[in-house]
């Protein structure tokens, strides 16, 4: 199993533009989520799924949009970047709730 | 609202000594799941332990122990034997027990050092 990949792993963006974060599972977890992380404030909730064709918001929902149209993919839009917008975007899943996630790698977006 | 406070932002400990990294957190359930994650340098996140508010017993694994205190919600994390490998970013996390989502509350981290 590949588990949970994340691309890219690191992007460059000017303020304004759109990009899509995606992320894949192989093990069939029906929950995923996003998170972001940034300086001295550990990880935060974006997004999440609890399975496919059902998502909701996190924390900081705004300025991101997803989806979830297979059990798989889960992506994540940026639809207008903002600086505030840089920071290290995680992946998870898990197969219930309170169990162990497993991560993606990580995916590094510098918005200038 | 839930919160998890690492109140140590960075330790150090030498090689095959014993560390501790506190946790506490705020809560008004009575059930909830409770977690360490470890982030070397890879920047991977990484289990290490998770702990179920309603067992007694603290959960353990291998080298890594917890201290879970309920009525003090407090959830410290001990490392025994310290290794080289063990360097990395350790985040407490909380997750509720009810509900439909699946979202873990973090803390905003302790970085700890093994020197050789």
């Amino acid at each position: 199993n590949a588990g949970v990949t994340q691309t890219p792993k690191f992007q460059v963006l000017k303020t304004g533009q759109s990009m899509t974060l995606q992320c894949a599972q192989d093990m069939n977890h029906e929950y995923m989520s996003w998170y972001r992380q940034d300086p001295g404030m550990g990880l935060r909730l974006i997004h999440y799924s609890v399975g496919a064709g059902i998502t909701d918001q996190g924390e900081v929902p705004n300025g991101y949009n997803v989806s979830r149209s297979t059990t798989e993919d889960f992506p994540l839009r940026l639809l207008s970047a903002a600086p505030s917008q840089t920071s290290v975007y995680f992946c998870a899943s898990t197969l219930n709730r309170g169990e162990t996630q497993y991560f993606g790698p990580g995916t590094r977006l510098l918005v200038l | 609202a839930q919160t998890v406070t690492q109140s140590q932002p960075e330790m150090s400990v030498q090689e095959a000594e014993t560390v501790t990294l506190s946790c506490t957190y705020d809560t008004s359930e009575s059930n909830y799941y409770l977690f360490w994650y470890k982030q070397p340098p890879s920047r991977q996140m990484i289990l290490v332990i998770r702990q179920e508010a309603y067992k007694q017993q603290n959960a353990t694994e291998n080298r890594f122990s917890v201290n879970f205190q309920k009525a003090a919600k407090s959830f410290s994390l001990k490392i025994s034997d310290s290794q080289l490998g063990d360097t990395a970013m350790y985040f407490c996390a909380f997750m509720n027990y009810g509900g439909a989502t699946n979202k873990l509350i973090f803390g905003t981290g302790t970085l700890l050092a093994v020197q050789p």
